[in-house]
């Protein structure tokens, strides 16, 4: 089972909220660590978007809109990213990351499509 | 401005070793808290991580290539880098250099642009 587990695909509509999950592991707690979500756009260079931990451990990326957050649930034991507001521009593949065993472990990717 | 350029051979046949070249400006590795990483990225594939190095000389790999990769740092040149060991054509991706921080590895705040290695005999 990967480190980290992300659905290959999300739709949503322009001006609506999309919600993407970064799911750990069984046995390794998202409580204990920072995500990082990356946006990479087609024929891009991927672009670091923001780190999550907390509230109090968060860190948004240089020039990044505030209507890119994180957020986590513990109750799945995932890291989440919510983009509001939803553009065409947001069309893309993110992919979350996280520090693990002396190790960076990025997720699968989710390719959205904004329709 | 900090920019990364990545460099190398963009065709190597199977077997033979891939040396490629991060070359970067506007930071230096001597500087506490500074490490570059590299990561790659198979046509229409997710990113998978390689390596890193810090200014401290403290060295990381993937755990599933660690016997094939080796980094280094020239920090008078402003230069990280990577070499791997018996290519394949699954080793076919663009590889990326990108800058990170201590204490905050995975999160990787600038990039080059790529460069995409093809393996074929």
């Amino acid at each position: 089972q990967p480190v980290l587990t992300q659905p290959t695909s999300l739709s949503a509509s322009p001006g609506a909220s999309a919600r993407f999950t970064c799911t750990l592991r069984s046995g390794i707690n998202v409580g204990t660590y920072r995500i990082y979500w990356y946006q990479q756009k087609p024929g891009s260079l991927p672009r670091y978007l923001l780190r999550y931990k907390s509230d109090s451990d968060k860190q948004q990326g240089s020039g990044v809109p505030s209507r890119f957050s994180g957020s986590k649930d513990a109750s799945t034991n995932a890291g989440l990213l919510l983009i509001s507001g939803l553009q065409s521009e947001d069309e893309a593949d993110y992919y979350c990351a996280i520090w693990y065993s002396s190790t960076v472990v990025f997720g699968g990717g989710t390719k959205l499509t904004v329709l | 401005q900090v920019t990364l350029r990545e460099s190398g051979p963009a065709l190597v046949k199977p077997t033979q070793t891939l040396t490629l070249t991060c070359t970067f400006s506007g930071f230096s590795l001597s500087t506490s808290g500074m490490c570059v990483s590299w990561v790659r990225q198979p046509p229409g594939k997710a990113l998978e991580w390689l390596a890193l190095i810090d200014w401290d000389d403290d060295k990381y790999y993937s755990t599933s290539l660690k016997t094939r990769l080796t980094i280094s740092k020239d920090t008078s040149k402003n230069q990280v880098v990577l070499t791997m060991t018996n290519m394949d054509p699954v080793d076919t991706a663009t590889y990326y250099c990108a800058r990170g921080d201590y204490g905050d590895y995975a999160r990787l705040d600038l990039w080059g642009r790529g460069t995409l290695v093809t393996v074929s005999s």
